[in-house]
């Protein structure tokens, strides 16, 4: 499975656009990369997932360039409701749906 | 959409004796779920990999019959840890993805707290 790298922190103000960028040089072919946000003492949920070029969803954009290397989450206009923290994952969902997580971004946003 | 539950939420129990966790997945059925531990400040770390009917598959370092892992049916799966103790507190998720589904999201339980006193 290929291996992540993400930042371990980051800061933003409410109301900016929070962009997070994931390494995942070892990518396979049929790897899809998926989003998960994590609030302290609850499961991770689902954010967006994507395979290549950009996704959206209400939520939140994945931007993923045409060499699959990386992955870049966009969170528009954060609120202090989006401090959590954010992991990146990469694996086939063929392949039974084995997750290995990173040790993900803790976003914490201030007023 | 999809929704897994997990119980208990939390529960505390003494040195020695055993934890049941169960994870059912509400509104699909699950061929395969799986278990994870975090501890605190840390990321979650994949535990076993539980497949309905058949043994589960345990991650390089973690002790199968420690952890013990049931999968009696598409839509439920357990975890039992046995003899407990204080180091084996820890929070514990589970997943699961839709059958029916090829390419969709793993949706995780909200977690159970175990603390061993």
């Amino acid at each position: 499975l290929a291996k992540t790298t993400q930042p371990i922190s980051m800061d933003s103000y409410e109301g900016q656009e929070v962009n997070i960028t994931c390494s995942h040089n070892n990518i396979a072919t049929n790897d899809y990369i998926t989003w998960y946000q994590q609030f302290p003492s609850q499961g991770p949920r689902f954010i967006i997932q994507g395979y290549k070029t950009k996704v959206t969803n209400e939520v939140a954009s994945l931007f993923i360039p045409a060499d699959r290397k990386s992955s870049t989450l966009s969170l528009p206009r954060v609120s202090l409701s989006d401090t959590a923290v954010y992991y990146c994952l990469v694996g086939d969902p063929n392949q039974g749906g084995k997750l290995i997580f990173g040790q993900g971004t803790e976003l914490s946003v201030k007023p | 959409g999809a929704v897994v539950s997990q119980h208990p939420s939390w529960v505390i129990c003494k040195s020695g004796t055993s934890v049941k966790i169960e994870c059912r997945s509400l509104d699909f059925q699950a061929t395969t779920m799986f278990w994870y531990r975090q501890f605190p400040k840390q990321s979650l770390m994949l535990m076993a990999t539980s497949n309905e009917g058949s043994k589960a598959t345990y991650e390089q370092g973690v002790e199968k019959d420690k952890f013990l892992i049931n999968h009696a049916s598409l839509t439920l799966s357990t975890l039992t840890v046995t003899s407990a103790h204080p180091e084996d507190s820890s929070f514990y998720i589970c997943s699961a993805r839709d059958d029916r589904r090829l390419i969709t999201e793993a949706f995780f339980g909200q977690g159970t707290r175990l603390t061993v006193v």
